[in-house]
């Protein structure tokens, strides 16, 4: 079975800050990672993924995450924040390449931009 | 890159009513879609899986009377609200899983439903 931690449903960051968004996971099989962002009344956007190979992943706008084996994380970060980057972002988990798995998402982190 | 579309984008009905939503991979084909439902402020809760040409598969404590899903053909799903209640009122979510790339959901934009 797998589950996701966001810690902090709301993170606020000034113009020009470090993003940084907190996701842990637990799995029983190697898991596929994936980071989503939602605008308001919008669908789910892919920012990136990890399913096997290089553990730091880069994704659209700017952002990145590693996958952390030993501490179970999925963060994600940006180097310097966007006022265009305030939106709900959510961490999915699902099991790795071993037939279907569903996603399982946390519950979602409110990032704040402020100028 | 693969592009879901949801038809209509949001819905106001009466209760009692019943209200399809349709579900489109617009340039691939998914043999696998799913139904999400999101409450404001929180996260996306799997209703049902739904597998071309076969039953869907529904999360526990789904009612599959109450929730019709078909899954016609590789590129349409459709989720109906049978016997709507206010309490049905929530954003409905779906996404669609590319078979040749299966490691990625690829999500609609979401319909609104409202239950007067």
């Amino acid at each position: 079975a797998q589950s996701v931690t966001q810690l902090g449903s709301h993170v606020s960051v000034s113009e020009g800050a470090l993003v940084l968004l907190r996701c842990n996971y637990s799995s029983s099989v190697p898991p596929y990672l994936f980071w989503y962002v939602q605008y308001p009344n919008q669908g789910l956007q892919l920012l990136l993924k990890y399913t096997t190979g290089a553990t730091l992943v880069k994704g659209i706008n700017g952002f990145e995450a590693e996958f952390k084996k030993s501490e179970t994380s999925f963060h994600l970060t940006k180097p310097s924040a966007h006022m265009s980057d305030a939106a709900e972002y959510f961490c999915a988990v699902r099991g790795g390449n071993t037939g279907f798995q569903k996603l399982v998402f946390g519950t979602g982190t409110r990032l704040l931009v402020s100028p | 890159g693969a592009v879901v579309s949801q038809h209509p984008s949001r819905v106001i009905c009466k209760s009692g009513t019943s209200v399809k939503i349709e579900c489109r991979s617009l340039d691939f084909q998914a043999t696998t879609m799913f139904w999400y439902r999101q409450f404001p402020k929180q996260s996306l809760m799997l209703m049902a899986t739904s597998n071309e040409g076969s039953k869907a598969t529904y999360e526990q404590g789904v009612e599959k009377d109450k929730f019709l899903i078909n899954h016609a053909s590789l590129t349409l799903s459709t989720l109906t609200v049978t016997s709507a209640h206010p309490e049905d009122s929530s954003f409905y979510i779906c996404s669609a899983r590319d078979y040749q790339g299966p490691d990625t959901q690829y999500f609609g934009p979401g319909t609104r439903l409202t239950v007067l």
